[in-house]
C-alpha cells in the first residue's frame, strides 16, 4: 500500500527566507504531484514530476523528484505572504487507476 | 473555459440519511474521480470513473457509490450517513484515465457535507 509522508506538517516563516518541504513515499511511483490549497478552497495543481531528477520551477517555487530515494522536495525561495497556504504532495502507485495518494499537507504561514 | 463544477456547495444532513453530490468535469475530460477530505487531512481517493465505467475504487464502505453519465458528469451517493462522513467531497477531472496516463487532475471547489 502506497503511503505518502510530508514534513514538516506546519511551518511558520518570515518573508524573504528560503525553506524546503519534504515528501517521502513508500513504494514505487512513477509520478509525483504538488498541489496548493487555500483555506476553504479547492486544490490547485502546481507541478507534475514524471521522472527521476525532474526539476520544475514556477516563480518562487521549485519542485524536484528523486525516485531512487522516493523523495520529492518543494523549495520556496524568498518567501512572500501570498505563498501562505497548505501544500500537498501526492503520488500514484504506478499504472493503476486508483487515484492519487496524498500526504497530510504542510500548512505554511509566511509572516511579514 | 469553465473548470470543474460541483453542487451543492454546502449540505447538512442527519445520521442515517442519504445524500447525492454532483460533479461536471471540464469540457472534453472523460475521467472523473471523487475524493473525501476530512478537516486537517489530505484528500482520500474514493472512486474513479472513465467512459461511464468504474475504473478504480478506494478503501470506502459499500455505502458509497457513484456513477458517470453519457455527458461525463458524475454523481456520488452516500447511504446511511454517519457522523464520520462529515467532510469536503472533491471531484477531479482529467482528459484520460488518471493513473495510466500522466494527465493532471483538476479539482472542483468541493461540497462541504455536515452530518449531525
Amino acid at each position: 500500500e502506497l503511503k505518502v509522508e510530508q514534513n514538516p506538517l506546519f511551518l511558520s516563516m518570515q518573508e524573504g527566507k528560503n525553506y524546503t518541504i519534504y515528501c517521502n513515499y513508500s513504494t514505487t511511483s512513477d509520478r509525483l504531484y504538488w498541489y496548493r490549497q487555500d483555506p476553504g478552497k479547492s486544490l490547485e495543481s502546481l507541478f507534475v514530476l514524471l521522472s527521476n531528477g525532474a526539476v520544475k520551477q514556477e516563480g518562487r517555487l521549485m519542485a524536484s523528484l528523486d525516485t531512487k530515494a522516493r523523495l520529492s522536495t518543494l523549495h520556496i525561495t524568498a518567501a512572500v505572504h501570498d505563498l501562505s497556504a497548505t501544500y500537498f504532495c501526492a503520488a500514484n502507485s504506478g499504472g493503476g487507476a486508483d487515484g492519487l495518494t496524498f500526504g497530510k499537507g504542510t500548512h505554511l504561514i509566511i509572516q511579514p | 473555459d469553465a473548470g470543474v463544477t460541483q453542487s451543492p456547495t454546502h449540505l447538512i444532513k442527519t445520521r442515517g440519511q442519504h445524500v447525492t453530490l454532483r460533479c461536471s468535469p471540464i469540457s472534453g475530460h472523460k475521467s472523473v474521480s471523487w475524493y473525501q477530505q476530512v478537516l486537517g487531512q489530505g484528500p482520500q481517493f474514493i472512486f474513479q470513473y472513465y467512459e461511464k465505467e468504474e475504473r478504480g475504487r478506494g478503501n470506502f464502505p459499500d455505502r458509497f457509490s457513484a456513477r458517470q453519465f453519457p455527458n461525463y458528469s458524475s454523481e456520488l451517493n452516500v447511504n446511511a450517513l454517519l457522523l464520520g462522513d462529515s467532510a469536503l467531497y472533491l471531484c477531479a477531472s482529467s482528459w484520460r484515465l488518471a493513473g495510466f496516463f500522466t494527465d493532471t487532475q483538476y479539482f472542483g471547489p468541493g461540497t462541504r457535507l455536515t452530518v449531525l
